[in-house]
């Protein structure tokens, strides 16, 4: 089946280390995005690739980086410099990053940091 | 004034009854509207979308554009208690690829 795995569900971290999120596609999608989502807000963006080897800072892209070296994946890092990492993380994907072209959407990974 | 804004409820409607979700936004050169559904703890899920004013139906589901207002709107009839969730209004405005949420109406279905 064609769809977007995060790993882990659940991720657990102590303040000042770093921690990267998986996020692969097989929908052969060439767009990808980091959102984040917190209690009560709705979801921010945190960076978007709409092609290989390239990517673009969202909203809130400070004490975040990505990758996109494959189309497939693209790898989330929440750095320590990340003020308040704790929230869902979610990825997502579309066919072709237009604006008319919906988004998929990963399981999300929720992030713990104490 | 937020980009996308919702009335974050919580919104009860008897089983059975229309459910109406309303969303509004200020970028009057938003070009493409889409509604999420997201049950608790779980991921966004794409509903409906909708690029032009007037009305799009999808089985119970019927979206409602208004470009001059700057409103999009979500029906849900014959409300099932299935349809308790949060849902997401997403826009996306011209010269702009990137999709901006409000930040969700809690519908709540009552049996």
């Amino acid at each position: 089946d064609g769809g977007i795995t995060q790993s882990p569900k659940y991720l657990f971290r102590k303040e000042g280390q770093n921690v990267t999120l998986s996020c692969e596609q097989n929908l052969n999608h060439d767009a990808m995005y980091w959102y984040r989502q917190d209690p009560g807000q709705g979801l921010r963006l945190i960076y978007y690739s709409q092609i290989v080897n390239d990517f673009q800072k969202g909203d809130i892209a400070e004490g975040y980086s990505v990758s996109r070296e494959k189309k497939e994946s693209f790898p989330l890092t929440v750095t320590s410099a990340q003020k308040n990492p704790t929230a869902f993380y979610l990825c997502a994907s579309s066919p072709t990053g237009k604006r008319h072209s919906p988004l998929h959407f990963g399981n999300g990974t929720r992030l713990t940091v104490t | 004034q937020k980009e996308v804004e919702q009335n974050s409820g919580p919104l009860s409607v008897p089983e059975g009854a229309i459910a109406s979700l309303n969303c509004t936004y200020s970028d009057r050169g938003s070009q493409s509207f889409f509604w999420y559904r997201q049950y608790s703890g779980k991921s966004p899920e794409l509903i409906m979308s909708i690029y032009s004013n007037g009305d799009k139906e999808d089985g119970r589901f019927t979206a409602q554009l208004n470009k001059a207002s700057q409103y999009v709107s979500l029906l849900i009839r014959d409300s099932q208690p299935s349809d308790s969730a949060t849902y997401l209004c997403a826009v996306t405005a011209f010269g702009n690829e990137k999709l901006t949420f409000g930040t969700g109406t809690r519908l709540t279905i009552i049996p």
